[in-house]
Order: structure tokens, then C-alpha cells, then sequence
């Protein structure tokens, strides 16, 4: 088993439309868990922490669930800029550490 | 500002050639990283520098040579790389070992 599962997409959802990833990992002592954004030939950019509480960024929202040890992203009111790919992050150890990153899922808004 | 910067932003080399890669942030962070990114695929971590030292080499060939000069600097001496070496390099820093902001990149070419 991968120690961080995604599924790769893609995902093509009008604009408009929710959409909701999960992503898994595999080691329950993680630590820390983040959703980032990667659009085409470019760097990942932050999107959010994710708290075992959720937490909530205007139309995104993220949730831990540590006893199924998945995480998840709502994307509410989708944009045609939200089309990018949406790479789950763990930190299994926790510290100065490596991260543990899925292979990200790709999101495509159309019109 | 949570800006790292790296330097050059595109690079073609040839396989005798000496380059290397530079990355900045001043934002104190105290964590840094070196990742290798293929198309279609998630960033590869190579190294990691905590507190100006090596403490992770995920069994990099050694053609490719990391150096911290300082804190805010970090540097990716390349050497008689391999066409397959080419790959989008990406530099991260990090406040607490887990958030991780990332620069722009170097694509890089080998012929």
C-alpha cells in the first residue's frame, strides 16, 4: 500500500459544481497534513493545513478524519481558475523532516 | 512575503557541463529542500538542510551536489548529468520542518 494514495483524476466537473477529493495515508501517527495547488509547469502553492476540527477557506473546505486516516477537500461554487492539479501532503514523522507526497488529482472546470 | 526565489529559471546543459542552481528566502525559515519533478508526476524529494545542515540524502547519485552556504541560501551543484536528469527543480524552505513553501523552479535541460 502506498503511504499516500490520491486518485489521479481526472476530474472534469462544470463550473459551478462541488467536487470533493480524498486522499489516504497509510501510517496512523502522522503528524501533519496540507492540501496544495499546482497549476501546469509551475511550483505547488500552499491551499490549506488541514485540523482535525476542518477548517474552511472561503469556497474550499478541508477535513481530517484520523480514524479512517483520510483527508479530504470541498471545493464548493467550482471556477474555471480552480483547473489545476491538488497534491495531498503528510508529514508521517512529524519534525524537520520529509513530507510524503500522492501523485495529486487533477481538476478540470469547464465551461 | 513568503517568496522563495530561485535562479536561473530555465538552464540547458550538456553532459560535460558544471552548473548550478541557486535558491534564496528571508524569511528565517530554518528548513530547506531540494525537489526533482517530473511531467505527470509529484515532486521527488533529494535533500534536506536543517539548520544549514544535511540531514536527509534520499540516496542522490552524486552528480548532483547540494551546498548551504548560509541560512537564507542553498545551492544544487550539477556535473556530468544525464539527459534523464532533465526535470523541473524545485527548492522549498520551511519555518517548522512541515509547511513547506516552494520556489518557482529551474527547468532544466540536459542534452
Amino acid at each position: 500500500r502506498k503511504e499516500v494514495e490520491q486518485d489521479p483524476g481526472p476530474f472534469n466537473v462544470p463550473e459551478g459544481a462541488t467536487v470533493a477529493f480524498n486522499c489516504t495515508y497509510s501510517n496512523s501517527a502522522s503528524q501533519s497534513f496540507f492540501w496544495y495547488r499546482q497549476d501546469c509547469r509551475k511550483e505547488p502553492k500552499l491551499l490549506m493545513s488541514v485540523y482535525s476540527s476542518g477548517n474552511e477557506d472561503g469556497r474550499f473546505t478541508a477535513q481530517l478524519n484520523r480514524a479512517s486516516q483520510y483527508i479530504s477537500l470541498l471545493i464548493r461554487d467550482s471556477k474555471l481558475s480552480d483547473s489545476a492539479t491538488y497534491l495531498c501532503v503528510v508529514n508521517l514523522a512529524g519534525g524537520y523532516q520529509k513530507v510524503t507526497f500522492g501523485i495529486g488529482t487533477k481538476l478540470q472546470v469547464i465551461p | 512575503d513568503t517568496e522563495v526565489t530561485q535562479t536561473p529559471k530555465h538552464l540547458v546543459m550538456g553532459m560535460t557541463n558544471k552548473k548550478s542552481l541557486k535558491c534564496e528566502q528571508h524569511m528565517g525559515h530554518r528548513a530547506m529542500y531540494w525537489y526533482k519533478q517530473k511531467a505527470k508526476k509529484p515532486p521527488e524529494l533529494m535533500f534536506v538542510y536543517s539548520y544549514e545542515k544535511l540531514s536527509i540524502n534520499e540516496s542522490v547519485p552524486s552528480r548532483f551536489s547540494p551546498e548551504c552556504p548560509n541560512s537564507s541560501l542553498l545551492n544544487l551543484h550539477l556535473h556530468a548529468l544525464q539527459p534523464e536528469d532533465s526535470a523541473l527543480y524545485l527548492c522549498a524552505s520551511s519555518p517548522d520542518g512541515d509547511t513547506q513553501y516552494f520556489g518557482p523552479g529551474t527547468r532544466l535541460t540536459v542534452l
